[in-house]
C-alpha cells in the first residue's frame, strides 16, 4: 500500500479563518513533508518532518503552522492567509534518508485551496 | 547551483513512443525520479533510478541515464490517451531529503 490520504479535498477560506489541513499514511515512513504547488509549476518544498520532529522549513510564512502528532499524521494550520496562498497543498511520505537508501516520496492527492 | 532542466510540450499520436528529456546539473545526484500528474490530481511516482545504472524497464516505461551528459529520459511505449499528463523530472543528491525539479512537461496524446 502507497497510499497517503489527505482532506479535505477543497477549502474554500476568508482570510480571517482559522483552518487545518491533514495528511494520514499508513507506510511506516518516518518523513513527511507540505508542499505548496501553483498551477502547472512543480511543488515548492515547504516543511520536512523526520521522526516526528521538525527537520526543514523552507522560510514559510507564520501563517502556516505544521504540526506532527504522531508518525502517521501531519497537519497544517492555516491561519490570517492571503489569496496569493491559494494553491494546491500537497503532503509526501517516504523513508529517512541514510545512507543508501532511494527514499521516494509518495504523494497524497492534495488540497485545492482557494483565499478570499 | 542545482538546476533541472524539461522541455515544456510534447505531442505524439496514441500508440506511438514518447520520450521526455531532463538534463540535471548536479554531478553528486544519486536517485533521479519520474512523477506524473494528472489534471487536478497529486504526484504519482512512476519510476526512479539509480545514478550507478543506465537504464532501467517498468512494462510500458524505461529510463535511461547518461551520467556524462547529465542526461535523463523517460520512453513510454504504445502511449495511450490516458498518459496525457504533465511529466516531472526530480533529482536528489547524497541524502538530501530536498528534491530538486524540473518544470514539468506536458504531454498530448492525440487519438
Amino acid at each position: 500500500d502507497t497510499e497517503v490520504t489527505q482532506t479535505p479535498k477543497h477549502l474554500v477560506m476568508g482570510m480571517t479563518n482559522k483552518k487545518s489541513l491533514k495528511c494520514e499514511q499508513h507506510m511506516g515512513h518516518r518523513a513527511m513533508y507540505w508542499y505548496k504547488q501553483k498551477a502547472k509549476k512543480p511543488p515548492e518544498l515547504m516543511f520536512v518532518y523526520s521522526y516526528e520532529k521538525l527537520s526543514i522549513n523552507e522560510s514559510v510564512p507564520s501563517r502556516f503552522s505544521p504540526e506532527c502528532p504522531n508518525s502517521s499524521l501531519l497537519n497544517l494550520h492555516l491561519h490570517a492567509l492571503q489569496p496569493e496562498d491559494s494553491a494546491l497543498y500537497l503532503c509526501a511520505s517516504s523513508q529517512v534518508a541514510a545512507t543508501g537508501g532511494s527514499y521516494e516520496q509518495y504523494f497524497g492527492p492534495g488540497t485545492r485551496l482557494t483565499v478570499t | 547551483g542545482e538546476d533541472v532542466e524539461q522541455s515544456l510540450f510534447l505531442s505524439v499520436r496514441e500508440g506511438d513512443s514518447s520520450v521526455i528529456n531532463c538534463t540535471y546539473t548536479d554531478s553528486s545526484s544519486t536517485y533521479l525520479y519520474w512523477y506524473k500528474q494528472e489534471p487536478g490530481a497529486g504526484l504519482q511516482l512512476l519510476t526512479y533510478i539509480f545514478s550507478n545504472m543506465d537504464m532501467k524497464q517498468d512494462q510500458r516505461l524505461t529510463v535511461l541515464l547518461n551520467k556524462k551528459d547529465k542526461h535523463l529520459s523517460l520512453r513510454i511505449a504504445d502511449t495511450q490517451t490516458g498518459d496525457s499528463a504533465i511529466y516531472f523530472c526530480a533529482e536528489r543528491a547524497g541524502n538530501n531529503r530536498k528534491l530538486i525539479w524540473g518544470l514539468g512537461t506536458s504531454l498530448a496524446v492525440n487519438p
